[in-house]
């Protein structure tokens, strides 16, 4: 089945500690995601990628990079997590273009930080 | 700004109960409309998504949700609750590629 996959399910880190959150995708979509959730809260977008181009939201901090080597993966790096970024990070594609374009999350990485 | 609007954080009902979660957005032009259904650690998994064309919208697991541009909602219904119903409820619209999602309901199915 085509699918949304992101690695680990669930990941600790250590204060300042750089931390990598994967996410694959077999949909050979064009466009990929990141939200973070804190708790009771709901999905925050982080940035996007439409194939190769990067879209970076206004109010995302610094601290969070992304990378996308290639159609299929995309990676989440947090350079100095803090105890505020501890959340469930979630990946999401789409189809992109014109028109309706639904997104298909993974399941999530909850980060805790240490 | 985009906004999607859920009323009540918290929602409690009987099991075999009707179940119905607010939903309204804000937007003259109707965005593309979701309901997404998240159980604690997992991801999100999408319970109906309306475009265009009919109104009212079936789902998976037994719900639905009606579109009516005049009130600008979208609410989630289901006839009869279920135990396994029990999770946060997102309703979202898409606006250029972009979710804009509510701030999340809790549905909490009493036996």
């Amino acid at each position: 089945d085509a699918m949304v996959i992101q690695n680990p399910r669930y990941q600790v880190t250590q204060f300042g500690k750089p931390v990598t959150l994967s996410c694959s995708q077999t949909l050979n979509h064009n466009v990929m995601y990141w939200y973070q959730q804190k708790s009771s809260q709901a999905p925050k977008l982080l940035f996007h990628y439409y194939d190769k181009d990067f879209n970076n939201e206004a109010d995302t901090p610094d601290n969070f990079q992304s990378r996308r080597p290639n159609t299929s993966f995309c990676f989440l790096d947090i350079r100095s997590p803090g105890l505020g970024d501890a959340a469930m990070y979630l990946c999401a594609t789409s189809r992109g273009g014109q028109g309706f374009n639904e997104q298909f999350f993974g399941p999530g990485t909850r980060l805790t930080v240490l | 700004a985009q906004s999607v609007t859920q009323l009540g954080s918290h929602v409690s009902v009987s099991e075999g109960a009707l179940v119905l979660l607010r939903c309204n957005y804000s937007s003259s032009v109707p965005p593309y409309l979701f309901w997404y259904v998240q159980y604690p650690n997992q991801g999100l998994q999408l319970l109906l998504k309306y475009t265009t064309g009919a109104t009212l919208v079936k789902g998976i697991n037994g719900f639905e949700a009606e579109f009516k541009k005049s009130e600008t909602s979208f609410h989630l219904t289901k006839p009869s609750a279920h135990m396994s119903d029990a999770a946060e409820y997102f309703c979202a619209a898409e606006y250029g590629n972009k979710l804009v999602f509510g701030a999340g309901t809790i549905l909490r199915v009493k036996s």
